[in-house]
């Protein structure tokens, strides 16, 4: 079974740009979960969607954004990009999203804001 | 919200040593899992332990839920250990943040051969 892809896998942007992340769940999973990772910071809870519903939404800024189809892949979506919007951000699937169950993380997408 | 700690933040072995790394969580938690991240950003699942003891090789791992801990042993450790280890709790159902997955710092643990 194919894990958990995500692209691009670097990106780099200049503040006041948007971007849209990808990320390909495991194939029958239908929870997809995203973090933001930094130095500082470390990992952070981005949201989480389930059958196309934001179930959970971490304590992030408006300009961060996203949705997922019906075919359980999910977009995140950050506008007005700010340099410390640079991160590694990951996703993650389970097949249900409860607590019994695994979380898969992706490979990340490195995004850099100049 | 719930805190997660973990302890040591860094860890310097010789190749086949062993080593245990701990983590404390503030809360009653339904789920916690053990990560590896690799040198390349790949977070990979150890352990999904939210109480008892599992085994994986030279990996083991022992929540004890009902004082708030987990621990994770590496015995005879290989370079290819090396990386940062993470703990995370998943919050109760219920809640406002269900389903969220609160993570530690992490442990930086370096093997040298």
């Amino acid at each position: 079974k194919a894990g958990v892809t995500q692209t691009p896998r670097y990106l780099i942007k200049t503040r006041g740009q948007q971007v849209t992340l990808s990320c390909s769940p495991i194939s029958g999973h239908r929870s997809v979960s995203w973090y933001q990772q930094t130095p500082g910071q470390g990992l952070q809870f981005l949201f989480e969607y389930f059958s196309e519903t934001q179930r959970n939404k971490g304590n992030f800024p408006g300009r961060f954004s996203g949705r997922q189809f019906s075919n359980s892949r999910s977009e995140m979506n950050v506008s007005t990009l700010e340099l410390g919007d640079s991160a590694l951000y990951l996703c993650a699937s389970s097949a249900t999203g409860d607590s019994t169950d695994t979380q898969y993380f992706g490979p990340g997408t490195r995004l850099t804001v100049l | 919200g719930i805190q997660v700690e973990q302890s040591p933040p860094d860890l310097i072995l010789q190749e086949g040593a062993n080593s245990t790394l701990r983590c404390n969580f503030s809360d009653s938690v339904n789920n916690l899992q053990w990560f590896h991240q690799n040198p390349w950003g790949q977070l990979i699942n150890l352990f999904y332990i939210p109480s008892g003891t599992k085994q994986n090789g030279r990996l083991s791992a022992t929540t004890v839920a009902t004082e708030r801990y987990s621990l994770l042993y590496i015995s005879s450790s290989q370079t290819t250990d090396s990386g940062v280890y993470f703990c995370a709790v998943e919050h109760p159902p219920g809640g406002t943040s269900y389903g969220k997955l609160t993570f530690g710092q992490g442990t930086i643990l370096t093997v040298h051969p």
